[in-house]
């Protein structure tokens, strides 16, 4: 246990539903991440959080929406997905430079 | 180009055959290097940071260390238990990281 949570563990979606996926450190770290993870891919960073705002945003498309809260706290909103953003979503956090992921959603958009 | 690139892709081992996995770097102004051991369906795992070249860091049948240009996962009398995808990963800008393809190791009994 890493001390990053991530719910829910598997989901399954269609293309119209809207759901949400979370994620909770308590490691009292300053920077959390979204990142996507492709079969046979590199990991693919989508959002940074740092102190609760938004630091990078790495051209990704618009049906997926972060929301940071608070530091502890990081929301990735799901709407309207495609079948191809079926992957792991990882959450991770990190202080100063070590990165500590969380165990993924596995999602499938049907 | 600032980038982090492993190999081999994919590597098989018979138990207790030693090998090492790859890691090369072009990343200005280094901050550390990473490995994480990621196993299927699961987020990566922390292994080691190393800062320096020239360093070393030992954990079970792990050892890694530091070139100025790449890093080194040396896994000694390997174990069925060690198969897992191993990921290298450099910092870059403020936390933000460059991550390896990865290489998976499958180690047969």
């Amino acid at each position: 246990e890493t001390g990053v949570t991530q719910t829910p563990r598997h989901l399954v979606m269609g293309m119209t539903n809207k759901k949400s996926l979370k994620c909770e450190q308590h490691l009292g770290h300053n920077a959390m991440y979204w990142y996507k993870q492709s079969a046979k891919k590199p990991l693919e960073l989508m959002f940074v959080y740092n102190f609760k705002e938004q630091t990078e945003n790495n051209s990704v498309p618009s049906r997926f929406s972060p929301e940071c809260p608070n530091s502890s706290h990081l929301f990735l909103h799901l709407h309207t997905l495609q079948p191809e953003d079926s992957a792991l979503y990882l959450c991770a956090s990190s202080h100063p430079d070590t990165q500590y992921f969380g165990p993924g959603t596995r999602l499938t958009v049907l | 180009e600032d980038q982090v690139t492993q190999s081999p892709e994919a590597l098989r081992l018979q138990e207790g055959e030693s090998s090492s996995l790859n890691c090369s770097y072009t990343v200005s102004g280094l901050r550390g290097l990473f490995w994480y051991r990621q196993d299927p369906g699961k987020g990566p795992e922390f292994l080691f940071t190393l800062y320096s070249a020239g360093e070393e860091k030992e954990k079970e049948r792990l050892k890694a260390t530091l070139t100025k240009k790449e890093s080194f996962l040396h896994i000694t009398a390997p174990k069925p238990e060690d198969s897992a995808t191993y990921l290298c990963a450099a910092p870059y800008n403020f936390n933000k990281f460059y991550f390896g393809s990865g290489t998976k190791l499958n180690v047969k009994p």
